[in-house]
This record gives C-alpha cells, sequence and structure tokens, in this order.
C-alpha cells in the first residue's frame, strides 16, 4: 500500500491549460513537499508546506496543504512546455529525521 | 547543483557481481538517504543514516548495505546482484529541515 497516492498519474495537456495534481493520503503528515523530476536527473524540491490550509504560490505554481495535513494539491496556471516532467510528493510522517517517503508521481506533458 | 555528488553516474555490470555506489552529502547535512527508482515502483526509501549511525531501514534486501563514514560520505554496496537490481540510486541529504536534496543518481545496469 502507497502511503502517498498521486493522481492523476499521467496527464497530457495544451501549453495554456490550467491543471491540478493532488496528493493524498490516510496519515497525518508533519510537512509535504513537492518534487520535479526530468528523465534521467534527481528530484529537485519546489517547495515544502508545514501548517495545515498554507497556501504558497511559486510564480504560476500554487501549492495548498490540507487542513488536517493528510492532503495536498499542485495547480499550474498557464502551463508551459518547461513544466514536463515528473511531479512527485513526499513527506516525513513526524518531525525530525525520519524517512522521506514519497508518491509514484505525477506525468505532465505540456504540448505546444 | 543540489550539492549532493554521487559517482558513478553509469554502471554496467553483470549478474552475480557486486558494486560500490558512492555518495558525498551537501556540506554540513548529516542525514544521507538512500533510494532506488524503477519504472513501476517509483522512489523506494532504502535506509537513512545519520552522523554516521543508521536511523531507518525501508524496502532493502539483504543483498544490500551501507554505511556512513566520518566525514559524512556514504556508500550503498549492492552484492549478488540480479536483472531486476536494475534502476536509479539516488542519495539525499538532509540537515534539520525536512527537506531532502538529491543527487544526480547512479544508473545501474545488470546484463
Amino acid at each position: 500500500t502507497q502511503l502517498l497516492e498521486q493522481s492523476p498519474q499521467f496527464l497530457s495537456i495544451q501549453e495554456g491549460e490550467n491543471l491540478t495534481v493532488y496528493c493524498n493520503s490516510s496519515s497525518v503528515f508533519s510537512s509535504l513537499q513537492w518534487y520535479r523530476q526530468e528523465p534521467g536527473e534527481g528530484p529537485v524540491l519546489l517547495v515544502t508546506v508545514v501548517t495545515g490550509g498554507e497556501v504558497k504560490k511559486l510564480k504560476r505554481l500554487t501549492f495548498q496543504f490540507g487542513d488536517a495535513r493528510k492532503d495536498s494539491s499542485l495547480h499550474i496556471t498557464a502551463a508551459q512546455t518547461g513544466d514536463t516532467g515528473l511531479y512527485l510528493c513526499a513527506g516525513h510522517r513526524n518531525s525530525g529525521n525520519t524517512p522521506l517517503v514519497f508518491g509514484k508521481g505525477t506525468r505532465l506533458s505540456v504540448i505546444a | 547543483d543540489s550539492g549532493v555528488t554521487q559517482t558513478p553516474k553509469h554502471l554496467i555490470t553483470a549478474t552475480g557481481q557486486r558494486v560500490t555506489l558512492r555518495c558525498s552529502p551537501r556540506s554540513g547535512d548529516l542525514s544521507v538517504y538512500w533510494y532506488q527508482q524503477s519504472l513501476d515502483q517509483g522512489l523506494q526509501f532504502l535506509i537513512h543514516y545519520y552522523n554516521g549511525e543508521e536511523r531507518a531501514k525501508g524496502n532493502i534486501l539483504e543483498r544490500f548495505s551501507a554505511q556512513q563514514f566520518p566525514d559524512l560520505h556514504s556508500e550503498l554496496n549492492l552484492s549478488s546482484l540480479e536483472l531486476g537490481d536494475s534502476a536509479l540510486y539516488f542519495c539525499a541529504s538532509s540537515a534539520l529541515r525536512p527537506e531532502a536534496f538529491f543527487g544526480q543518481g547512479t544508473r545501474l545496469t545488470v546484463v
């Protein structure tokens, strides 16, 4: 059983469209992170959310942490071809140096 | 550049062999994590070291072992390799904050 479930698994959209991807769990997380990974490269950290209900914006990307700290979403406005990649959510269930567990990711393809 | 260095970048070896993957964490980071990434399984947590001590084990096979040295670099040893061990192996390092910073990975191909 996957601790963090991401949906959709695959998403293909036209440039300029908006999209939202989701990360859900039945467990409470002390924090959640979103990473973006390109083929053959390591995941790159985009953002960390730590407070229930928190919303963070990074240019065209908006990240939200659920009130109960069990889920998160990533919304991209006016997608660009450069947004193509694998988006991974990850989190620590407890504070401190506990393992960071990952969802399987959403593979996004933005077509010109 | 994340500041985490992994070597080698690519490794091709035969079944039954043993290999060692190396990771140098970001300066000052005491935590090192190892992950295995295959196409159908996503990023699977293998093992976590903090300041030289093992802190947590994930889905790590008995044929695999790791250690973190006094200078904080870490090595992942994979032995009796099987075809199914072919994957990307990532190392990540972390300070006390929740985020982890990943290296470029080692692509292992077992033939």
